[in-house]
């Protein structure tokens, strides 16, 4: 069964320094996101991805976060100067269709765990 | 400003029980979403609803929607401790969902 998959699946980073996160979506897969989930807390709503632009991104998506795909499989975010705050887990996930009809549904991968010290 | 509330966030049942966890959001959408977390875990797609009156069911998991009253119910049928988990709701909302707080499931043997 088709999967998202990303790496790292848990990376430690000091302060100030910069994050790439890399994902690689369903292949057949158009729409693209990003969220994130602070321990034991709800699933915040990053960014969305369609067609080579941004569709949406959230109040947490601030000009230290960045998405690419940069060839046709991959889907990162980079966080450009890391802080504690941003320690959390981070889910990928892609989907067939906008998120308003059939194959709307979102598949997640099993996500990147992010400590910043 | 969409609101997605769950009730209760936290479920203690003996297994064999029936349960409802409710799912209320603010404003109007007819995309709803119900996904399930094991610690430690992603997000697992359990239902998708995408119409008002829209009802499906998996095994011991039935979820409905309501989008007149803005509400979506999770029922469990005779649980089982398989079914111990966290347990969101998710809105549709442009290019996004917006989530619910969980409901932490634990279910007794």
């Amino acid at each position: 069964e088709p999967e998202v998959t990303q790496t790292p699946s848990h990376q430690v980073t000091q302060m100030g320094q910069e994050v790439i996160l890399r994902c690689v979506p369903i292949s057949n897969h158009l729409y693209f996101y990003w969220y994130r989930q602070i321990l034991g807390q709800k699933v915040e709503f990053l960014v969305s991805f369609y067609n080579n632009e941004i569709s949406e991104k959230s109040e947490i998506f601030d000009d230290q976060f960045s998405v690419e795909r940069p060839d046709g499989s991959n889907f990162t975010l980079k966080i450009r100067s890391t802080k504690l705050e941003d320690s959390a887990m981070y889910f990928c996930a892609s989907s067939e269709a906008g998120t308003g009809g059939p194959g709307g549904e979102l598949f997640f991968g099993e996500g990147s765990r992010l400590t910043v010290l | 400003e969409l609101k997605v509330e769950q009730n209760p966030l936290f479920l203690s049942m003996q297994e064999g029980k029936n349960y409802t966890i409710y799912c209320n959001y603010s404003t109007t959408s007819d995309r709803l979403y119900w996904y399930r977390q094991d610690p430690g875990k992603s997000l697992e797609s359990l239902f998708v609803l995408l119409s008002n009156g829209a009802v499906k069911q998996e095994g011991r998991l039935m979820a409905s929607l309501d989008t007149k009253a803005r509400l979506s119910t999770l029922h469990i049928t005779a649980a089982v401790h398989d079914l111990s988990a966290t347990y969101f709701c998710a809105v549709g909302s442009n290019y996004q969902l917006i989530w619910g707080a969980g409901t932490k499931l634990i279910i007794k043997p």
